[in-house]
C-alpha cells in the first residue's frame, strides 16, 4: 500500500499554463506539506497544512495555491507557470503538527518549457 | 538565520568500510535532528531522529551522534554496502515554526564493491 501518493509523476507543460498536482495519504495523518526540490537538489518547504487549515506559507508566490478538501488530500495548483517553477515537488505528511517524522511521496517532476 | 551545512557534496568509499557524514548547523539550538535517505527519483525516507539530550543513537548498521556544543551531528554507516549508495539529508526543525523541517543539501554517498 502506498502511504503518500502523488499524481502525476511527470508533468511537462508550456510557460503560462495552469496545472495541478494531487497528493493523498492513507496514514491517517493530520498534517501535510508541500516541498520543492530544485535542480541543485535543495529541498525547501512551501506549505504546511494541519487538519485542512493552512499553517505555514513560506514566502511562496501567490501563483501557488494549495487546497485541502479533507485531511487525506493536499493538492497544489500553480497558475501562470514560469520556467523557474521547473523542479520536483514532494508532498509529505506527519501524524500531527508536533510529530517530527515526515513521510514523503514519490515526487512530481515538473518541466516548464 | 539558521543554517545547515552538510560539508561534503559527495563521499566515495569502499564496500565494508565505515561511512561518516557530517551535518553542522549555526544560529540555532534545535530540540532534535533527523537524518533521511533519498534515492534517485524517489522521495526522502526517514532513518533516525536524535534529541538534544541524547549523545548517540543506533539502528542496525546506522549510528548518529549529536554534539550540541559543536553544533554538529555525525551519521555513520558501518560495514557499508553498495545498496547504501544514496543521498543522505539532515534536517532540523525550523526556528520560526517547530512543525516545519529545514533540510541540508545532502551528501551523495557512493559505496564501491
Amino acid at each position: 500500500d502506498t502511504a503518500v501518493s502523488q499524481t502525476p509523476k511527470y508533468l511537462v507543460t508550456q510557460m503560462g499554463n495552469d496545472k495541478s498536482i494531487k497528493c493523498e495519504q492513507n496514514l491517517g495523518h493530520d498534517t501535510m506539506y508541500w516541498y520543492k526540490q530544485d535542480s541543485k537538489k535543495f529541498l525547501k518547504i512551501m506549505f504546511s497544512y494541519n487538519n485542512k487549515e493552512l499553517i505555514i506559507n513560506e514566502t511562496v508566490p501567490n501563483r501557488f495555491s494549495p487546497k485541502s478538501p479533507d485531511k487525506a488530500h493536499l493538492n497544489l495548483h500553480i497558475n501562470s507557470l514560469e520556467l523557474g517553477d521547473s523542479a520536483v515537488y514532494f508532498c509529505a505528511s506527519s501524524q500531527d503538527w508536533l510529530q517530527e517524522t515526515q513521510y514523503f511521496g514519490p515526487g512530481t517532476r515538473l518541466l516548464v518549457l | 538565520s539558521q543554517k545547515i551545512e552538510q560539508n561534503s557534496e559527495a563521499l566515495n568509499i569502499q564496500e565494508g568500510k565505515t561511512a561518516t557524514l557530517t551535518c553542522n548547523y549555526t544560529n540555532y539550538s534545535p530540540a532534535y535532528l533527523q537524518w533521511y535517505r533519498q534515492d534517485p527519483g524517489r522521495g526522502p525516507v526517514f532513518l533516525l531522529l536524535i534529541r538534544e539530550n541524547e549523545k548517540e543513537k543506533r539502528k542496525e548498521r546506522l549510528k548518529v551522534t549529536f554534539d550540541t556544543t559543536l553544533k554538529q551531528s555525525l551519521f555513520h554507516i558501518t560495514a557499508s554496502q553498495p545498496a547504501d549508495s544514496a543521498t543522505y539529508l539532515c534536517a532540523l526543525p525550523s526556528v520560526g515554526s517547530q512543525g516545519n523541517l529545514i533540510f541540508g543539501k545532502g551528501t551523495k554517498l557512493s559505496v564501491k564493491p
